[in-house]
C-alpha cells in the first residue's frame, strides 16, 4: 500500500533545540494527523489538520497542512527529554484508510 | 471518556496456531481499523470495519480476518500463524462520519510467534 515519505528518519538533538519534520505524498489528502509513539505503547494523537494551509498548535508543538495538500510539517520548540519517541504522520482521503509515514525517531540529549 | 482498549496486551503462540485479538472502540465510534506494526515494515493497514461491514482492506493474505459486532467492538483473527506474524497489532477507532475524521489508537497487542 501507499506509504508517505517522512523525513528525517531520525534526529539527535540537544535539549532546548527546535525540531522540524515533514511528510510528503504523491496524493492529495483531506486530513493530516500527527502521532507520537513511545516504546511498547500505541501511537498518541498530537495534532489533527483538516484544511489546506491550516496551522495548529498544541503546546510546544505546531503542525501545518501544506497548501498543495500533499504535505504536512511538524515543529517542536524548545525540546525536552520527554519529547523522545517516534513521530508519525498520517494522511487520509475522505472515506479511505489512513496512510502512515515511516516515522521520525527523536532523541533528546540532556 | 475511556480510550480504545485492546485485549490481550501480550500473547505468545506457536507456528500453525490461530489467534483472536479483541478491540473495544471509544464510546460512540463506529469505525474500527486494524494495523500491523513491525520494525521493518512500519505501520501496515489490515482492514477497517464500519457498522459491522468491512469498509476498506489492506494487502494481507486471507489468513487475516476480522469482524465487528453491533456494539462496534471488533475482533481480528489470524489463522495458521507464521513466524513473520510476530508484531504489534494496533486497533484504532474513529466516528466514521467521513467528516474531519480523527483516529485514536489503542495500546496494542504484542504477538510473538515461536
Amino acid at each position: 500500500g501507499q506509504q508517505l515519505n517522512q523525513s528525517p528518519q531520525s534526529m539527535f538533538i540537544q535539549e532546548g533545540e527546535d525540531v522540524s519534520m515533514n511528510c510528503t505524498s504523491s496524493s492529495i489528502f483531506n486530513t493530516w494527523l500527527w502521532y507520537k509513539q513511545e516504546p511498547g505503547e500505541g501511537p498518541v494523537l498530537l495534532i489533527a489538520l483538516y484544511k489546506a494551509g491550516e496551522l495548529t498548535s498544541n503546546g510546544r508543538l505546531t503542525a501545518q497542512f501544506g497548501i498543495t495538500r500533499k504535505d504536512s510539517f511538524l515543529n517542536i520548540s524548545a525540546s525536552i527529554p520527554s519529547d523522545v519517541g517516534i513521530y508519525f504522520c498520517a494522511g487520509q482521503q475522505v472515506g479511505n484508510q489512513f496512510y502512515f509515514g515511516t516515522g521520525t525517531s527523536l532523541t533528546v540529549i540532556p | 471518556k475511556a480510550g480504545v482498549t485492546q485485549t490481550p496486551r501480550y500473547l505468545i503462540k506457536t507456528r500453525g496456531q490461530q489467534v483472536t485479538l479483541s478491540c473495544s472502540p471509544i464510546s460512540g465510534h463506529r469505525s474500527v481499523s486494524w494495523y500491523q506494526q513491525t520494525p521493518g515494515q512500519g505501520l501496515q493497514f489490515l482492514f477497517e470495519y464500519f457498522s459491522e461491514t468491512q469498509r476498506n482492506k489492506g494487502n494481507f493474505p486471507g489468513r487475516f480476518s476480522g469482524r465487528q459486532f453491533s456494539n462496534s467492538r471488533s475482533e481480528m483473527n489470524v489463522s495458521t500463524l507464521e513466524l513473520g506474524d510476530s508484531a504489534l497489532y494496533l486497533c484504532a477507532s474513529k466516528l466514521g462520519s467521513f467528516d474531519q475524521e480523527t483516529q485514536y489508537f489503542g495500546p496494542g497487542t504484542r504477538l510473538l510467534v515461536l
